[in-house]
């Protein structure tokens, strides 16, 4: 069965610009996290979305957000992008929070120049 | 609050070398623990899990066991080869109201020369 899948796979921004990156999670998974990877601060928790309601945020600024549809696909959304965004987003996708692991996608590397 | 302390890499090691990377953790509660392998380039795969104490995860020639009384879930591997070459994360489950998420450790690199 199909993974995890991030689109697009590589961006290139312009400081002030926002972005949305979308992922699509494993068949029958409801449940869909991000995360933010990057070589100084590693691998951060951006947020968690189950049925479509957000049930976690990690400590990101209000920038950050997200949203997810009823065919469980979610989005995450940057605005006003900083240089420091620069970073490899991760999705992860569970059958629900919690069980048996996450499958992560091969992510978006977003640079913002 | 919750966290993962791997060791520094990067770790180089001869084809068919022992393996042991440390990781240890501080958590309140009894949380799964993990193992994800990050190829270039690539996201994450989950290696390796283990979900009560004295569980040892094993996949692909790697074990990892749970030992809570030293809070610790070492990677070993008895003879690693070239393709291993990665960047290893050990990872726990922190469980909140209604929540879940994963807390990563910083990573350690691991170079197999041929």
């Amino acid at each position: 069965k199909a993974g995890v899948t991030q689109t697009p796979r590589y961006l290139i921004k312009t400081r002030g610009q926002q972005v949305t990156l979308s992922c699509s999670p494993i068949s029958g998974h409801r449940s869909v996290s991000w995360y933010q990877q990057t070589p100084g601060q590693g691998l951060q928790f951006l947020f968690e979305y189950f049925s479509e309601t957000q049930r976690n945020k990690g400590n990101f600024p209000g920038r950050f957000s997200g949203r997810q549809f009823s065919n469980s696909r979610s989005e995450m959304n940057v605005s006003t992008l900083e240089l420091g965004d620069s970073a490899l987003y991760l999705c992860a996708s569970s059958l629900a929070p919690g069980a048996d692991g996450y499958t992560f996608g091969s992510g978006t590397r977003l640079t913002v120049v | 609050g919750n966290s993962v302390t791997q060791m520094e890499g990067p770790v180089t090691l001869s084809e068919e070398a022992f393996l042991t990377i440390n990781c240890t953790y501080t958590a309140t509660g009894y949380p799964s623990l993990f193992w994800y392998v990050q190829y270039p380039g690539e996201g994450l795969q989950l290696l390796l899990k283990a979900t009560k104490a004295d569980d040892k995860g094993s996949n692909k020639g790697f074990e990892a066991t749970y030992r809570k009384e030293t809070t610790s879930f070492h990677l070993e591997k008895g003879s690693v080869q070239v393709s291993d070459s990665a960047v290893y994360f050990c990872a726990l489950s922190d469980r909140g109201d209604s929540s879940y998420k994963l807390i990563f450790g910083s990573g350690t690199r691991l170079l197999v020369r041929p």
